[in-house]
């Protein structure tokens, strides 16, 4: 069965302080996707990015960051010179092939950037 | 392009009534996915829809059920409410299978008192 852990619950920061969020799965099938989205006050969920199973390199847009490692079973998430409006809840899910559009969601990450 | 629109935003709704939410997808996007947010459960998948048809379905009881139309437009229906079913729905559409990107709309407010 597919499962998605995110051990932080919440994470404080400090203003251009550098941030990671960690995101471990569980799954049996050898094709799934990894997704990171975030969730701003408002509630409506935002996609960020799409990571299949078979592409391990690590991606890098702007001051966001992804590194996925099949070995460990994570997909982390890093944010570089953290700005108040990246104050969030951020959820890593992921999606098994046989099973379309059934993403399992981790519990999220809230995270507070402090001016 | 017009993004995902959820009504209605906000309801209340009565223990025992039932209630029907409507979900519109963006222009061309063939599937419909619903979720479920609650703070002891977090985000949890209802189901999937389609070509009017229910592809994938999550582990909720029978009270959740739901339709697609032709235009893709899809509603969600929650009959004999509980008050454990107050939650954010939130429904993503897609353009088709093996796990598109899915675009999130607002999300409808359920209070069941």
């Amino acid at each position: 069965a597919q499962k998605v852990t995110q051990a932080q619950t919440e994470i404080s920061v400090v203003e251009k302080e550098d941030v990671t969020l960690d995101c471990v799965y569980e799954t049996r099938d050898t094709t799934y996707y990894l997704f990171w989205y975030k969730q701003p006050p408002s509630g409506e969920l935002v996609f960020l990015i799409r990571r299949n199973s078979f592409d391990e390199q690590n991606e890098i847009s702007g001051r966001y960051s992804w590194n996925f490692q099949k070995s460990t079973s994570s997909f982390n998430f890093t944010i570089t010179a953290s700005q108040v409006v990246d104050s969030a809840v951020y959820f890593c899910a992921l999606s098994e092939a046989y099973n379309n559009n059934d993403m399992r969601f981790g519990a999220g990450t809230r995270l507070t950037v402090k001016p | 392009k017009a993004g995902v629109t959820q009504t209605p935003r906000y309801l209340i709704k009565t223990r025992g009534q039932q209630v029907t939410l409507s979900c519109s997808p963006i222009s061309g996007h063939r599937s419909v996915s619903w979720y479920q947010q609650t703070p002891g459960q977090g985000l949890q998948f209802l189901f999937e829809y389609f070509s009017e048809t229910q592809r994938n379905k999550g582990n909720f009881p029978g009270r959740f059920s739901g339709r697609q139309f032709s235009n893709s437009r899809s509603e969600m229906n929650v009959s004999t409410l509980e008050l454990g079913d107050s939650a954010l729905y939130l429904c993503a559409s897609s353009q088709e299978g093996e796990a598109d990107e899915q675009f999130f709309g607002p999300g409808t407010r359920l209070t069941v008192l």
